[in-house]
């Protein structure tokens, strides 16, 4: 399985701001995915995110509001802007291995707090 | 798109009881399916998937059936033990939609000792 670190791990924020959270795989994957997940609930795709291109976004999603890099095959970051009290959630990436590029494993997510 | 419901959302057992959550997906083309255990504020963990041709899948106490006819998929978890208390989530994905996963709502599982 592959090794995905995110950090920061968690971060409190004052609305309005932005926070960018970076997500690193330690072997290659073809597909590397942002997930959101809201206190007691289920994880929602934000995006895939595409090596050296555009990421996909998944409707009610905007490259504005979450926009998304992915310079490399093990490394990704998104930027949750201008904050509001309802981005308060943890933010997940995950990765597919590019042998068996369907099982995704998950970061440790990344726990945000904006007051 | 792909909708993935899972029932039930909570369920309580007895020790050494199993367990069985279910699922049903809406898009028939979708074939992989896993599902995942998170811990209370730790990551999702794969504890087993299935894919479109394979009917049945075990590893030790935890199995999947897969009923590709009727969309729907269960999670079965035998002689139950505390450390299998956590929130399961079944997912479903389609290679041609890139593989990402839609998950369904979530089943918190609490074991009585």
């Amino acid at each position: 399985s592959a090794v995905i670190s995110q950090k920061p791990s968690r971060d409190i924020c004052q609305r309005g701001t932005s926070l960018t959270i970076q997500c690193q795989v330690d072997s290659q994957v073809t597909m590397m995915f942002w997930y959101r997940q809201q206190p007691g609930q289920s994880l929602t795709l934000i995006a895939t995110a595409n090596q050296g291109s555009e990421a996909t976004y998944e409707s009610g999603f905007v490259i504005d509001k979450f926009p998304i890099s992915r310079p490399n095959l093990t490394f990704s970051t998104l930027t949750v802007s201008n904050m509001s009290p309802e981005d308060s959630s943890i933010y997940l990436c995950s990765g597919g291995l590019a042998g068996g590029r369907e099982t995704q494993y998950f970061g440790p997510g990344t726990r945000l707090l904006v007051l | 798109g792909e909708n993935v419901e899972q029932h039930p959302s909570t369920l309580s057992v007895q020790e050494g009881d199993s367990a069985v959550i279910k699922c049903t997906y809406s898009d028939s083309a979708s074939n992989y399916f896993p599902w995942y255990k998170q811990e209370l504020g730790k990551r999702p963990q794969l504890i087993i998937d299935i894919r479109s041709n394979v009917g049945e899948k075990k590893d030790q106490r935890i199995a999947v059936t897969l009923n590709k006819t009727a969309k729907h998929f269960s999670l079965h978890i035998t002689e139950t033990q505390p450390e299998d208390s956590a929130v399961y989530f079944c997912a479903a994905s389609l290679e041609a939609a890139g593989n990402k996963l839609t998950f369904g709502g979530g089943t918190r599982v609490l074991v009585k000792p």
